[in-house]
């Protein structure tokens, strides 16, 4: 079964210092792999996407994700962390189902930065 | 703009009503998907559809229904056999329907949605 597990419900971090979120995967096949943000009370923007190539991805807000096949992992990064960067994160696969493709979400990270 | 826009944005139901939520798109997007996100749970799916007239059951189906007469539409109805509807509502689309490269397609998502049943 295809599945996302985000092992961390909540990660602090200060406001400047690196920030990682972490995201392991379950797939059949080659995995298609995405981070999405989102703000409260509304819909999700995605951030990144991994579907083939180098294994370091960058996206929208100086974001970046580096995926490891040997691991099965997808975790997002960024550098130097920012208040505006509070919010909570999902990382999602996309899988073949009887309908065509599919989006699964891991339970999502709750992000804090402090200033 | 192009998006998707889902309304009402709250909705009270009390139980044993059915209610519909709306889920519009003007991205020209084949494939349209009903998730339920409640805390600590992350995004559920309920529905999808990769084409008019055609529609899956995602992981959490009972007690929901669909349906998709035109592309740019597909609204759900959170029926009365729905034991737990209190939760907020995501309508997302992506381009693309069943072929290889629609595996990378970026959903992009509505504001949502809030079900209260009182």
């Amino acid at each position: 079964a295809q599945s996302v597990a985000q092992p961390e419900d909540q990660v602090n971090v200060a406001e400047g210092n690196p920030l990682t979120v972490k995201c392991t995967y379950s797939v059949s096949g080659n995995p298609y792999l995405f981070w999405y943000v989102q703000y409260p009370n509304r819909g999700l923007q995605f951030l990144l996407k991994y579907i083939t190539g180098d294994n370091l991805v960058k996206g929208s807000y100086g974001f970046e994700a580096e995926f490891n096949k040997s691991q099965t992992s997808f975790h997002l990064k960024k550098p130097s962390a920012l208040v505006s960067d509070s919010a909570l994160y999902f990382c999602a696969v996309r899988a073949l189902g009887g309908g065509g493709f599919k989006t699964i979400f891991g339970a999502g990270t709750r992000l804090f930065v402090k200033a | 703009d192009g998006g998707i826009t889902q309304s009402p944005k709250y909705l009270f139901r009390k139980e044993g009503q059915n209610v519909t939520l709306s889920c519009e798109q003007n991205l020209n997007h084949d494939a349209m998907y009903w998730y339920r996100q409640d805390p600590g749970q992350g995004l559920r799916l309920i529905y999808y559809s990769q084409i008019v007239n055609d529609f899956q059951k995602g992981d959490i189906a009972e007690g929901y229904s669909v349906s998709r007469e035109k592309k740019e539409s597909f609204p759900l109805t959170v029926t009365s056999a729905q034991k737990n509807p209190t939760a907020f509502y995501l309508c997302a689309s992506s381009p693309g329907a069943g072929t290889v490269s629609s595996g990378a397609s970026v959903l992009t998502f509505g504001a949502g949605s809030r079900l209260t049943v009182l």
